[in-house]
């Protein structure tokens, strides 16, 4: 049973356009988050919803929308996608500070 | 601003060894720190999580310990196996943020 999954797993787009990212979790946690891994493995936090609300929004492009429309889904959509939107984004989920990640969403932006 | 590192970027050891990966962070207020490992390609697996007001965590042949007055951590793995061949990275939580700060990781190799 996958406590945090996302799909695609695989995504290869042009510059331009635009694309959807979906999360869902099964941990019935309250907090989830959207982190970018980029080409050094370096992780980096974007968004974070609690209950549905964002409290974090990291200075990301307004190109990036994420949508959380009940506590267990956070979707990303990304608008206009640029070559420099590759990466690897995770989604997340938390309770009480322990942090589980899905496995990744690899987007290549041609 | 909380900064994480991660040192070595890169270890390779041979099959049986223990060995220590260590983590500094700039802020010594952390709400709590957390220790993971990512193989190619996949998700993070959170290994050991840390509260601030403990001083180490043990699960099976991995132990963590953190010294929040120093700005360190240490993941010691006993007796390493090919298969704890992985990325490890730490990561910090501060109070009132519920995000992480990462480092950028230690690539692990044990050679069989």
């Amino acid at each position: 049973d996958t406590a945090v999954s996302q799909t695609p797993k695989y995504l290869v787009t042009q510059m331009g356009n635009d694309k959807s990212i979906k999360c869902e979790q099964n941990l019935g946690h309250d907090t989830m988050y959207w982190y970018k891994q980029d080409s050094k493995k370096f992780l980096k936090i974007m968004f974070s919803y609690n209950n549905k609300e964002l409290i974090i929004n990291e200075t990301v492009p307004n190109r990036f929308s994420p949508k959380s429309p009940d506590k267990a889904h956070l979707n990303l959509h990304i608008n206009s996608l640029e070559l420099g939107d590759s990466a690897v984004y995770f989604c997340a989920s938390s309770q009480e500070g322990e942090l589980f990640f899905g496995e990744g969403s690899r987007l290549t932006v041609l | 601003k909380q900064e994480v590192t991660q040192i070595p970027a890169a270890l390779s050891v041979p099959e049986g060894e223990n060995l220590v990966l260590n983590c500094s962070f700039t802020d010594s207020a952390i709400y709590n720190l957390q220790w993971f490992r990512q193989d190619p390609g996949k998700g993070l697996t959170s290994l050991l999580l840390i509260q601030s007001s403990q001083r180490e965590q043990t699960s099976g042949r991995l132990n963590a310990s953190l010294d929040k007055s120093s700005g360190r951590s240490t993941l010691y793995i006993a007796a390493s196996q090919p298969g704890d061949s992985a990325t490890y990275l730490c990561a910090v939580r501060i109070p009132g943020r519920r995000a992480l700060t990462f480092g950028s990781g230690t690539r692990l190799q044990v050679q069989p």
